[in-house]
C-alpha cells in the first residue's frame, strides 16, 4: 500500500507570494490532517478533514487554508507569506470517522519564503 | 488550551547507557501517542497507550501510561546510533493531536 504522497517536497518564494501545497493520503484514508513544524514552534495543528469537511482548526491565521475533495486528497493554501511561514509542512493521513489511533505522516513538503 | 509538556529538550548519552523521556499534562488524557522523528523524516508513529497504568514494551524500548493518565515516559535501554532522533509524545484531542516539543537523543562521539 502506498504510504502518504506530499508534493512538492521543497519549494522557494518570495515574501507576498501565495503556496499551494497537495497531499493524497493511505487509499481507504478518509481523515487528512496538516501540521507545521518550525524549530521554534515544533509541531502545530492546522485543520483535519474528513469526508472534504473541515472537523478543527487550529490556531493560525486566515491566510492558511484548505480543502478536501471527494478522492480524499487534500490541498492546503498559504496566501501573502511572509518569512515566518518557512516550514516543514507535513500531512498525515488514518481512516477517519471516530478512529484516534495512528497517524500516518508524508514526507514533508519544505518551503523557504525569502 | 490543552498542553503537553514534554522534557527534557535534549538528552546527550554514550551509546549504550540508557535515555528516557517524559510527558506530563494538567489534565487527564484519553490516551497518550508516541513517535520518532530521525534527522530530516518525518514522525513515526511508535504506539499508543490507552489504559491506566499501562506499561507496552518493543524490544528496547518502555513506555508507560501514569494511574491517573496525566503523564507518561519512553524508556530506552543501551541506546544504539539507530535510536538518534527526536522522541514526541502527543494526546488526541477533537481530531487533532497535541504535541509535546519532543526530546533529541543525541549520541555522544
Amino acid at each position: 500500500k502506498a504510504g502518504v504522497t506530499q508534493t512538492p517536497r521543497y519549494l522557494i518564494k518570495t515574501r507576498g507570494q501565495q503556496v499551494t501545497l497537495s497531499c493524497s493520503p493511505i487509499s481507504g484514508h478518509r481523515s487528512v490532517s496538516w501540521y507545521q513544524q518550525t524549530p521554534g514552534q515544533g509541531l502545530q495543528f492546522l485543520f483535519e478533514y474528513f469526508s472534504e469537511t473541515q472537523r478543527n482548526k487550529g490556531n493560525f491565521p486566515g491566510r492558511f487554508s484548505g480543502r478536501q475533495f471527494s478522492n480524499s486528497r487534500s490541498e492546503m493554501n498559504v496566501s501573502t507569506l511572509e518569512l515566518g511561514d518557512s516550514a516543514l509542512y507535513l500531512c498525515a493521513s488514518r481512516p477517519g470517522g471516530g478512529y484516534t489511533g495512528e497517524l500516518f505522516f508524508g514526507e514533508g513538503s519544505r518551503l523557504t519564503v525569502l | 488550551g490543552q498542553q503537553v509538556m514534554q522534557i527534557p529538550q535534549y538528552q546527550h548519552v554514550q551509546e549504550g547507557e540508557d535515555f528516557t523521556t517524559y510527558c506530563n499534562s494538567s489534565t487527564t488524557l484519553s490516551n497518550i501517542q508516541w513517535y520518532k522523528q530521525r534527522p530530516g523524516g518525518h514522525p513515526v508513529f511508535l504506539i499508543q497507550l490507552v489504559k491506566s497504568g499501562e506499561v507496552k514494551k518493543q524490544k528496547r524500548l518502555t513506555f508507560q501510561f501514569g494511574e491517573a493518565k496525566k503523564n507518561s515516559s519512553l524508556h530506552i535501554t543501551a541506546t544504539q546510533t539507530t535510536d538518534v532522533g527526536t522522541y514526541f509524545c502527543a494526546m488526541d484531542s477533537n481530531y487533532q493531536l497535541i504535541w509535546g516539543a519532543g526530546t533529541k537523543l543525541i549520541i555522544k562521539p
